[in-house]
């Protein structure tokens, strides 16, 4: 079975700062997939940034990108400038070969004004 | 584009009657669609992975005579609450896989379930 865990209930940034989110995971399958999701109050799950594991290229999604590292199965998302708009909470997420989802249990970010 | 629409956003009924969520893809056929649950502050919890015309696949501990699950065409999922009783109350969730999207998984906005 996979796994996925998120290391940080909760994180605060500075508007316009800077902020990373951690997420490591566990698999022994070569093909799979990462995603990033937001659920802010409204607890509407948006889409983020995914990545496919075969891509070594880290995926970037304007002001939101990953660093994907395969063989520390790592996946942290890195959200510049940050905005008010981002307080959420964030689930990591994997998806394996089966098409099973496995979620963390989310990072709960504030962003202060 | 991959909208999913669920309805209704909210609904409170007495115990011991059942609640019918619906689940759409407005512009996209989903062939597998997925329930979830999920309890405030924590995670979400798959219930079942729902197919076009067969039956659902429940994860382990979800009564499946409980939470009924009908995917009667590509664009439509539906998960009914029977005898509901207040430990039922939560938040449900569906998403759907979009074709066009690869492996990911759009979700509805939501449904928030209060059984008194």
């Amino acid at each position: 079975a996979q796994t996925v865990t998120q290391s940080q209930p909760e994180m605060s940034v500075q508007e316009a700062e800077t902020v990373t989110l951690s997420c490591t995971y566990d698999t022994s399958e070569s093909n799979y997939y990462l995603f990033w999701y937001k659920q802010p109050p409204s607890r509407q799950m948006i889409l983020v940034i995914r990545q496919e594991a075969y891509k070594q290229q880290n995926a970037t999604e304007n002001r939101f990108s990953v660093n994907f590292q395969k063989a520390a199965k790592s996946f942290s998302l890195k959200i510049s400038d940050s905005q008010l708009g981002d307080t959420a909470m964030y689930f990591c997420a994997l998806e394996d070969t089966g098409n099973q989802f496995y979620f963390g249990t989310g990072t709960s970010l504030t962003v202060i004004p | 584009g991959a909208v999913v629409s669920q309805h209704p956003s909210w609904v409170i009924c007495k115990s011991g009657t059942s609640v019918k969520i619906e689940c759409r893809s407005l512009d996209f056929q989903a062939t597998t669609m997925f329930w979830y649950r999920q309890f405030p502050k924590q995670s979400l919890m798959l219930m079942a992975t729902s197919n076009e015309g067969s039956k659902a696949t429940y994860e382990q501990g979800v009564e499946k005579d409980k939470f009924l699950i009908n995917h009667a065409s590509l664009t439509l999922s539906t998960l009914t609450v029977t005898s509901a009783h207040p430990e039922d109350s939560s938040f449900y969730i569906c998403s759907a896989r979009s074709p066009a999207g690869g492996q990911t998984q759009y979700f509805g906005p939501g449904t928030r379930l209060l059984v008194l």
